[in-house]
């Protein structure tokens, strides 16, 4: 039983680029979010699917798109990245809304 | 506003010592609490949650936590640390519906051989 898979683990792109990171899910959750971590930030939510067909912007949404393809499935876009998105991002899933979340191994993204 | 509070960045303890982590929320409605551990290069695990009842609530590796609603406290406490369980731990807050955890800023842990 694999939980959450992120793809790919690690990343290197150049200030403009854009790139797609993947998380699938096979828990069968309803939920899933995409989070980022930052040194001494904690975790902040970037965007988040409450259930397949549905996305909403969280904390630090700008810059981002993402897309719920499935259930299974939830991807997050960087169109044009910046410096300031280096980052670890980690994508989540929970059954509900009231549940606890399940974390991925999370990407590591630096923009150079 | 939803916000998590850990006011200690760092905690380092001896091995064999008893630990405990400080997490104070502000939440407008009944909350949903978390506390999660993460070891290096790692994602987060989660140790326990609290939901309702009983306010002191068992979880993975000999952790616990106790819910004080007077406080707004969900403190984690071991009765004896083990090198392994050096890692940064995370507080987190969430709602019945709301689809958004609050994560406090997290309180790395070191031990002490």
């Amino acid at each position: 039983n694999a939980g959450v898979t992120q793809t790919p683990k690690f990343q290197v792109l150049k200030t403009g680029q854009s790139m797609t990171l993947q998380c699938a899910q096979d828990m069968n959750h309803n939920s899933m979010y995409w989070y980022r971590q930052d040194p001494g930030m904690g975790l902040r939510l970037i965007y988040y699917s409450a259930s397949e067909g549905t996305t909403d912007k969280g904390e630090v949404p700008n810059g981002y798109n993402v897309s719920r393809l499935n259930k299974r499935e939830f991807s997050l876009r960087l169109e044009s990245a910046a410096p300031s998105q280096t980052s670890v991002y980690f994508c989540a899933s929970s059954e509900t809304g009231r549940s606890e979340a399940f974390f991925g191994q999370g990407t590591r993204l630096t923009v150079v | 506003a939803q916000s998590v509070t850990q006011p200690d960045i760092h905690i380092t303890v001896s091995e064999g010592a008893s630990l405990e982590l400080r997490c104070n929320y502000s939440y407008g409605a009944t909350p949903y609490l978390f506390w999660y551990v993460q070891s290096p290069g790692q994602g987060l695990q989660l140790l326990l949650k609290y939901f309702s009842g009983d306010t002191l609530v068992q979880g993975i590796k000999g952790f616990e936590a106790e819910f004080k609603r007077s406080q707004s406290s969900f403190n984690l406490r071991k009765p004896s640390v083990h090198w392994s369980d050096a890692a940064e731990y995370f507080c987190a807050v969430g709602g019945s519906g709301t689809y958004k955890y609050i994560f406090g800023t997290g309180t790395r842990l070191k031990v002490l051989a």
